[in-house]
């Protein structure tokens, strides 16, 4: 079945640094990925759409030059936290489908902690 | 935008008893409803989906029901196991095309399962 790799797993980082997070589709071309925010015991919340080769669709109330979203093969889309601050502490995860599909694969997620 | 409705936010049930958890959506465009099953710190894991063309669908102990009319979809899990313990979430989404845009998920329900 697809398969959908997210790293790093866990991250930690210092206030103002920033981060980047990989998200992967290992046997199948993922035309549109999806990134969502979960905060801890909360629903999934959509950050952005990617497609591959164009730029992402931010959900209102989502920073894009916060949160840089890059889809630029068919396997590979990056969300990087620039300058993260202790309010970014969240639980990160990806999701991704291929052209006509209308099921989606989910990575593992990334918690990231800003100290 | 589509909004989604899930209750009960907690359901405990005892092993070998039935749970169902109820959602409500509000856009009528939307046509595909996954269910998500979630364990602490892992990736969500679809488990049943239907669209909007069929009113039911099963899957040995797991079901769904679609009532387009009223604008709701339910899981109902018969015979619950201990592994049943997780959290749950509904989702829907207005596929295009055969793809999905975003979905837009519930707040989810945790299960607990008593032995």
């Amino acid at each position: 079945g697809a398969v959908v790799s997210q790293h790093p797993s866990r991250v930690i980082c210092k206030s103002g640094t920033s981060v980047k997070i990989e998200c992967r589709s290992l046997d199948f071309q993922a035309t549109t990925m999806f990134w969502y925010r979960q905060f801890p015991k909360k629903s999934l919340m959509l950050m952005a759409t990617s497609n591959e080769g164009s730029k992402a669709t931010y959900e209102q109330g989502v920073e894009k030059d916060k949160f840089l979203i890059n889809h630029a093969s068919l396997t590979l889309s990056t969300l990087t936290v620039t300058s993260a601050h202790p309010e970014d502490s969240s639980f990160y995860i990806c999701s991704a489908r291929g052209l006509g599909a209308n099921v989606l694969t989910f990575g593992a997620g990334s918690r990231l902690t800003v100290l | 935008g589509e909004n989604v409705e899930q209750h009960p936010s907690t359901l405990s049930v005892q092993e070998g008893d039935s749970a169902v958890i109820k959602c409500t959506y509000s856009d009528s465009a939307s046509n595909y409803f996954p269910w998500y099953k979630q364990e602490l710190g892992k990736r969500p894991q679809l488990i049943i989906d239907i669209r909007s063309n069929v009113g039911e669908k099963k899957d040995q102990r797991i079901a769904v029901t679609l009532n387009k009319t009223a604008k709701h979809f339910s899981l109902h899990i018969t015979e619950t196991q201990p592994e049943d313990s997780a959290v749950y979430f509904c989702a829907a989404s207005r596929g295009s095309g055969g793809g999905a845009d975003g979905l837009t998920f519930g707040k989810g329900t945790h299960l607990i399962i008593q032995p």
